[in-house]
C-alpha cells in the first residue's frame, strides 16, 4: 500500500527566503506526481504534474524535482512572499491497475511566509 | 465556468440524516473522483468514474456512502445515516483523458454532522 510522507508539518520563513518542502513515498512504481496548493477553507490548486520519466517541472518561481528510486520529491519555491502562505500537498498516482486513477495524498506541509 | 464546482458550499445536518452532495466537472472531462479531507485521516480517496466504465468504489468507507454520475457529466455522492465521524470537507475532481491526467479540484462542500 502506497504510503506519502511530507516533513515538516509546519514551516514558517522570513519573506525572500527559499522554500524546500520534501515529499516521500514508499512505493517507487508511480504514474505521476502532482503538487497542490491549498488556502484556509478552500479546494486545491494544482501546482505542478510531474510524470514518472521526468526529473523535474518548473513554473515561474516553483521548482519540483523527482526521484523515483528513492521515492523522493522536492517542491523549491524561489525568494518567497507572504502570498506564498498556504498548505502544500503532494499526491502520487500508482502505476499498476490495481491503483486505479486515485491519488495517494501526503499529510502536507503548512507554510507560512513572515513580511 | 471553466473549473469544477459542487454544491453546497456547506452543508450542516443532523446524525441520522441523508444528505447528497454534487459536483459538476469540468466540460468534456471523462474522469470523476470523489475525495473525503478530515483532520484525523488527511486526504482519502472515495470513488472514481471514468467514462462508462463500472467506478471503483475502493475507497467508500461504508455502505452508507454512494455516488452516481448521470450521462457522464454531474456525479452526486449521497450520504445515508449521518453519524458524527462523516463530518469532513467532500472535495470532487476530473481530468481529461490525456494531459497527464491530471486532476483538477472543485472547492469542496463542508459538511458537519451535529
Amino acid at each position: 500500500k502506497q504510503e506519502v510522507t511530507q516533513i515538516p508539518a509546519a514551516l514558517s520563513v522570513p519573506e525572500g527566503e527559499n522554500l524546500v518542502l520534501n515529499c516521500s513515498f514508499t512505493d517507487s512504481a508511480i504514474y505521476n506526481l502532482q503538487w497542490f496548493r491549498q488556502d484556509p477553507g478552500k479546494g486545491l490548486t494544482s501546482l505542478l504534474l510531474i510524470q514518472s520519466s521526468q526529473r523535474e517541472q518548473t513554473s515561474g518561481r516553483l521548482n519540483a524535482s523527482l526521484d523515483k528510486s528513492s521515492g523522493r520529491s522536492t517542491l523549491y519555491i524561489a525568494a518567497s512572499q507572504p502570498g506564498d502562505s498556504a498548505t502544500y500537498l503532494c499526491a502520487v498516482r500508482g502505476m499498476i491497475k490495481a491503483a486505479g486513477n486515485k491519488l495517494t495524498f501526503g499529510g502536507g506541509t503548512r507554510v507560512l511566509v513572515k513580511p | 465556468g471553466a473549473g469544477v464546482s459542487q454544491s453546497p458550499s456547506n452543508k450542516v445536518t443532523e446524525k441520522g440524516k441523508d444528505v447528497e452532495l454534487r459536483c459538476d466537472p469540468i466540460s468534456g472531462h471523462t474522469a470523476l473522483y470523489w475525495y473525503r479531507q478530515s483532520l484525523g485521516q488527511g486526504l482519502e480517496f472515495l470513488i472514481y468514474f471514468q467514462g462508462n466504465s463500472a467506478p471503483d468504489k475502493s475507497g467508500l468507507p461504508s455502505d452508507r456512502f454512494s455516488a452516481e454520475r448521470t450521462g457522464g457529466s454531474v456525479s452526486t455522492l449521497t450520504i445515508q445515516r449521518t453519524q458524527q465521524e462523516d463530518s469532513a470537507v467532500y472535495l470532487c475532481a476530473s481530468s481529461a483523458v490525456g494531459l497527464a491526467n491530471e486532476q483538477f479540484f472543485g472547492p469542496g462542500t463542508r459538511l458537519t454532522v451535529l
